[in-house]
């Protein structure tokens, strides 16, 4: 099945700061999702994004299908922005396969 | 968006007794719903895709006699954790996508289990 790969693992941020996460996927894709997990489990979607560039808010991602990998850029990160963010892939299989994830801290 | 709504948020059940989970598409049909679970610290993982109207399919690894589902309607799936053991402790949590429609999913808010 599909690989998935994310780094970095763990981000420690200033408030106010940008960041940028990565996910690499090791065949083509129907679907991509970033989502942020938040305290309590529940899996936010932040992006349905299998090609292409989105923005929301302080948020966007950008996917590179050819080159099998996307991006989620944060902007002026704010302490509520901490949480795990999660890749997700699906390839010829219906179903996600999710990368380990990156856990991101945001210090006041 | 779609919403997903899955129940209970929170169960603590005794070892040996069997807990069920109710998964809901609230504003759309899904034909195929999906079940994870993820452990303390780790990503999740997907354990069975839930079939409306047919049997499940199961991940290697997974014991479908351990863990029953039944996928009754187009709105609804459960999973039920059969003679639950302390190490089925962990977060379950469902998924489904519109269907027909896009290939984006949506997930419950998951149901953290303790057996105790």
């Amino acid at each position: 099945g599909i690989q998935v790969e994310q780094s970095p693992p763990d981000l420690i941020l200033q408030e106010g700061a940008n960041s940028t996460l990565r996910c690499n996927f090791s065949d083509s894709v129907n679907n991509l999702q970033w989502f942020h997990q938040n305290p309590w489990g529940q899996l936010i979607n932040l992006f349905y994004i299998p090609s292409g560039t989105k923005q929301n808010g302080r948020l966007s991602a950008t996917t590179v299908a050819t080159e099998r990998y996307s991006l989620l850029y944060i902007s002026s990160s704010q302490t509520t922005d901490s949480g795990v963010y999660f890749c997700a892939c699906t390839g010829s299989a219906r179903q996600l396969t999710f990368g380990s994830g990156t856990q991101l801290t945001v210090l006041p | 968006g779609a919403v997903v709504s899955q129940h209970p948020s929170r169960v603590i059940c005794k070892s040996g007794t069997s807990v069920k989970i109710e998964c809901r598409s609230l504003d759309f049909q899904a034909t195929t719903m999906f079940w994870y679970r993820q452990f303390p610290k780790q990503s999740l993982m997907l354990m069975a895709t839930s079939n409306e109207g047919s049997k499940a399919t199961y991940e290697q690894g997974v014991e479908k006699d351990k863990f029953l589902i039944n996928h009754a309607s187009l709105t609804l799936s459960t999973l039920t954790v059969t003679s639950a053991h302390p190490e089925d402790s962990s977060f379950y949590i469902c998924s489904a996508r519109k269907n027909p429609g896009t290939e984006e999913a949506f997930f419950g808010q998951g149901t953290r289990l303790t057996v105790v």
